[in-house]
């Protein structure tokens, strides 16, 4: 079946300082992968968009110099938290598809920024 | 952008009740996904609906496009249901994107 491996589950970073999240995809290829932030009390927001082939789309209020993604194959994306504030604070979701179908999401990690 | 908004914020049942979720988008999708969040915060992927009805076991969703909603039913609702409930509606143009819904928060007491 397909399943999708974050790394790590859970991590503490001193704000100000860069911490980097990794995302697997087993059994499928993952032709685009999304990165998404569900900060405390809110739903989650789409942070980019990285499709295979094509450059990294980054939404609103999210950017490339913030959150460097990438995505160097079909089975793996890593995403960096720059210079973590506490409004950085939440849980990163990786979700990978192949083409246009169902997007499969890992257990996501969560950051804590002290 | 896309809005997606989801009815009601929050839900409490008793055990054995049927609950209804709706979700409402403001553009025209290619697809829509409901999940259900751990209180972990991992998501479980229910539904991946295109159009019409699909239902597993005490759960159906619905979605009709071209009113922009889609809806979640739950029937016989246990206390193992308890949880956040987010339907995805997947826009296409370049890229594919999934949207979130605002959410919909249950609790089925004993």
């Amino acid at each position: 079946g397909a399943l999708v491996y974050q790394y790590p589950r859970r991590t503490i970073c001193k704000s100000g300082t860069s911490m980097r999240m990794e995302c697997q995809a087993v059994g499928f290829q993952a032709t685009s992968v999304a990165w998404y932030r569900q900060s405390p009390q809110k739903t989650f927001e789409l942070i980019a968009l990285s499709t295979v082939n094509s450059a990294i789309k980054y939404e609103q209020n999210f950017t490339q110099e913030k959150f460097p993604i990438s995505h160097p194959n079909l089975s793996f994306s890593s995403m960096t938290v720059l210079n973590a504030y506490l409004e950085d604070r939440g849980l990163y979701l990786c979700g990978a598809r192949t083409g246009g179908r169902e997007q499969y999401f890992g257990p996501g990690t969560r950051l804590t920024v002290l | 952008g896309q809005q997606v908004q989801q009815s009601p914020a929050s839900l409490v049942l008793q055990e054995g009740e049927n609950a209804e979720l709706q979700c409402n988008f403001s553009t025209s999708l290619n697809s829509m996904q409901w999940f259900y969040q751990r209180p972990g915060g991992s998501l479980v992927s229910l539904f991946y609906n295109p159009s019409g009805t699909k239902q597993s076991g005490r759960l159906t969703s619905t979605t009709v496009i071209k009113e922009r909603r889609s809806s979640l039913h739950i029937s016989s609702s246990q206390t193992t249901d308890s949880g956040t409930y987010l339907c995805a509606p997947l826009y296409g143009g370049s890229g594919n994107k999934l949207i979130f819904g605002t959410g919909t928060l249950l609790s089925v007491k004993p």
